[in-house]
């Protein structure tokens, strides 16, 4: 199936700082990426919908200003986590959506591949 | 609106034996259907799906699922359990059109197989 990556795998930071996390998708190219966040045994929250060369459509309750969402290319987009606070803290994880669906791409048609997760730890 | 229902948060199964993993959903339409897994500090990874035809799917790892329209569930299962197989699984449901198309996930369910 598609790859993708994302970096960094962990990250600890001091507490006003920010981080950014890329999601690459690395042998497909993606209109829309998504970002989600994941607590401790529960499940994905959805914290945003990333379009390519447009703004990114947040969640209710997803500060936008808080969680810059950059999707510069159809195959990179980037979360950056501002003035970050321990309540932060958690496991974010991108996917990205192929967009081609047609030939070679056509067995990977509705199909979300998931980075592998970032590991977020503000002190 | 669309949802997904796991009603296990936990399945233990011995090593060897059938395992079953149960998911439910609730959409408009005909449904596309997702089964992904995630071990530890990881991200997720797709299993399986179901778009059409064939109600029982086959997918990775010798896992598969079967659709069944009237019941609206869509259960993983694998014929004989590996330890390997521990791990958190997600059920998807997804509206075929229209929106953005993004899938809700069920809470997921935690999968232990003892040898």
């Amino acid at each position: 199936g598609a790859v993708v990556s994302q970096h960094p795998s962990w990250v600890i930071c001091k507490s006003g700082t920010s981080v950014k996390i890329e999601c690459r998708s690395l042998d497909f190219q993606a209109t829309t990426m998504f970002w989600y966040r994941q607590f401790p045994k529960q499940s994905l929250m959805l914290m945003a919908t990333s379009n390519e060369g447009s703004k990114a459509t947040y969640e209710q309750g997803v500060e936008k200003d808080k969680f810059l969402i950059n999707h510069a290319s159809l195959t990179l987009s980037t979360l950056t986590v501002t003035s970050a606070h321990p309540e932060d803290s958690s496991f974010y994880i991108c996917s990205a959506r192929a967009n081609r669906t047609s030939g070679f791409w056509a067995r990977w048609k509705n199909i979300q591949y998931f980075g592998a997760g970032t590991r977020l730890s503000v002190l | 609106a669309q949802s997904v229902a796991q009603p296990e948060d936990q399945v233990n199964v011995a090593e060897g034996n059938p395992l079953t993993v149960k998911c439910t959903y609730s959409v408009s339409g005909n449904p596309y259907l997702f089964w992904y897994v995630q071990y530890p500090n990881r991200g997720l990874q797709f299993l399986l799906k179901y778009i059409t035809g064939d109600n029982l799917v086959k997918g990775s790892y010798g896992f598969e699922a079967e659709f069944n329209k009237s019941q609206t569930s869509f259960h993983l299962k694998k014929p004989s359990a590996l330890v390997s197989d521990s791990a958190l699984y997600f059920c998807a449901v997804r509206h075929p059109s229209g929106g953005s198309y993004i899938p809700t996930f069920g809470r997921g369910t935690s999968l232990i197989v003892h040898p």
